[in-house]
């Protein structure tokens, strides 16, 4: 159980262009998605946390209007860069959790799933 | 904020050898500990994982420990095979459920 698929697993594009990414939990509904990045040789680098139904809360240094994250349901949350890059080129990840706890945030005792990421090219 | 420090970044092990590779972490409210195998082109892996209120846990050849009191936790291979062979990164959660990773591990099992 705890699957998580991503799709597509590798996209190139031309600079200015989008490109959307699809997380899917696919045997267990996810309250909440995160968006990481990893460059090469690098360490997973937080983007963005998503809850189903609100808005996603980004991290210091991440663009909203350039990352956009919809999580729409709770099988399904989508990345979007927006006019991207060669310097948006990288590997993203997402991961899966659920469960709130009472006082509406994450419980921090809750396993992330983590998808087989995207490896996105921008020429 | 949380800061997990991870060591050392590459390990080079004999088939057959131990593994073992520490972390630290700075926020006491951290209470839940994982431990993930990346192969090369692929997503993360859950290996094995520590919740604070437990000082080690054992899955076959992997084990981790957990010493809240100097904020460590480290992961143990034994009997290493070439199929251990990847990036290893340990993570710890901070208040808001949030996983903050350490910079990784090579670990290069030579037959």
């Amino acid at each position: 159980g705890a699957v998580v698929s991503q799709h597509p697993s590798w996209v190139i594009c031309k600079s200015g262009t989008s490109v959307k990414i699809e997380c899917r939990s696919l045997d267990f509904q996810a309250t909440t998605m995160f968006w990481y990045r990893q460059f090469p040789k690098q360490s997973l680098m937080l983007m963005a946390t998503s809850n189903e139904g609100s808005k996603a809360t980004y991290e210091q240094g991440v663009e909203k209007d350039k990352f956009l994250i919809n999580h729409a349901s709770l099988t399904l949350s989508t990345l979007t860069v927006t006019s991207a890059h060669p310097e948006d080129s990288s590997f993203y990840i997402c991961s899966a959790s659920w469960d709130r706890g009472e006082d509406g945030h994450l419980s921090s005792y809750n396993e992330q799933f983590f998808g087989p990421g995207t490896r996105l090219t921008v020429l | 904020g949380e800061n997990v420090e991870q060591h050392p970044s590459t390990l080079s092990v004999q088939e057959g050898d131990s593994a073992v590779i520490k972390c630290t972490y700075s926020d006491s409210a951290s209470n839940y500990f994982p431990w993930y195998k990346q192969e090369l082109g692929k997503g993360p892996q859950l290996i094995i994982d520590i919740r604070s209120n437990v000082g080690e846990k054992k899955d076959q050849r992997i084990a981790v420990t957990l010493n809240k009191t100097a904020k460590h936790f480290s992961l143990h291979i034994t009997e290493t095979q070439p199929e251990d062979s990847a990036v290893y990164f340990c993570a710890a959660t901070d208040s808001w459920g949030k996983l903050q990773f350490g910079a990784g591990t090579q670990v290069v099992v030579t037959p």
